[in-house]
């Protein structure tokens, strides 16, 4: 069966500190991989997809890059983190568009 | 850009009662959309889809209704219980889209 791996489930980090969290998927092959925010308050924020590996869409201009070194890990990374990253970060995985799962989250608190 | 919005951020219910949460498009190429449901601290997970073939799709104690003319769909609990209380993402997509696109969200409390 299908699973999704996110880690950390929480952190804190300093303003400039970097970022990086890791996400990986079991049992599925070649899946469209997604990062997600949601912002205290908001919806569901699409950050970054990625269709294969190296190739990654950016949705949002903002202060964080994604990579996919692999075909089931999606790594978000910032090099300086500012205040305003803080929030619920979701990986997500879907073979066609059409359904989602998403990992557990990670909450990043940026301080 | 909001194609998909939820524009009641909140709803409380009693127990027992019916929850109806609603959700309302733009993007008339949307063919296919899904409601997830959020506990804090926990990734969305899907509870029920539909269509934009069908106009009704039934699970258990909830149901989506589709009309695509006002472009709106909704979700009834029925009968709504405490553990129902988290948030309710609704979502929309097409054939060929790289992603779901998702509404801002509705929290949900069910009073005991």
């Amino acid at each position: 069966s299908q699973t999704i791996h996110q880690w950390p489930a929480t952190l804190v980090q300093p303003v400039g500190s970097p970022l990086s969290l890791e996400c990986t998927v079991e049992g599925t092959s070649n899946p469209n991989l997604y990062w997600y925010r949601q912002a205290a308050g908001r919806g569901l924020q699409l950050l970054f997809y990625s269709v294969g590996i190296g190739q990654i869409s950016s949705e949002v201009p903002q202060n964080l890059s994604a990579s996919r070194p692999q075909d089931r890990q999606f790594i978000l990374s910032s090099k300086k983190l500012l205040l305003s990253d803080s929030g619920f970060y979701l990986c997500a995985w879907s073979v066609l568009s059409y359904g989602y799962t998403f990992g557990s989250g990670t909450r990043l608190t940026v301080v | 850009d909001q194609q998909v919005k939820q524009n009641s951020p909140s709803l409380s219910v009693q127990e027992g009662r019916i929850s109806i949460l609603n959700c309302d498009y733009t993007n008339s190429m949307f063919d296919y959309f899904l409601w997830y449901k959020k506990y804090p601290a926990e990734g969305p997970t899907f509870l029920i889809s539909i269509s934009s073939i069908k106009d009704k799709n039934e699970d258990g104690r909830f149901t989506v209704f589709l009309n695509k003319s006002a472009k709106h769909l909704s979700l009834h609990i029925v009968p709504s219980q405490p553990g129902d209380s988290a948030v309710y993402f609704c979502a929309a997509s097409y054939l060929g889209a790289n992603n779901l696109f998702f509404g801002t969200g509705t929290r949900l409390t069910v009073i005991p």
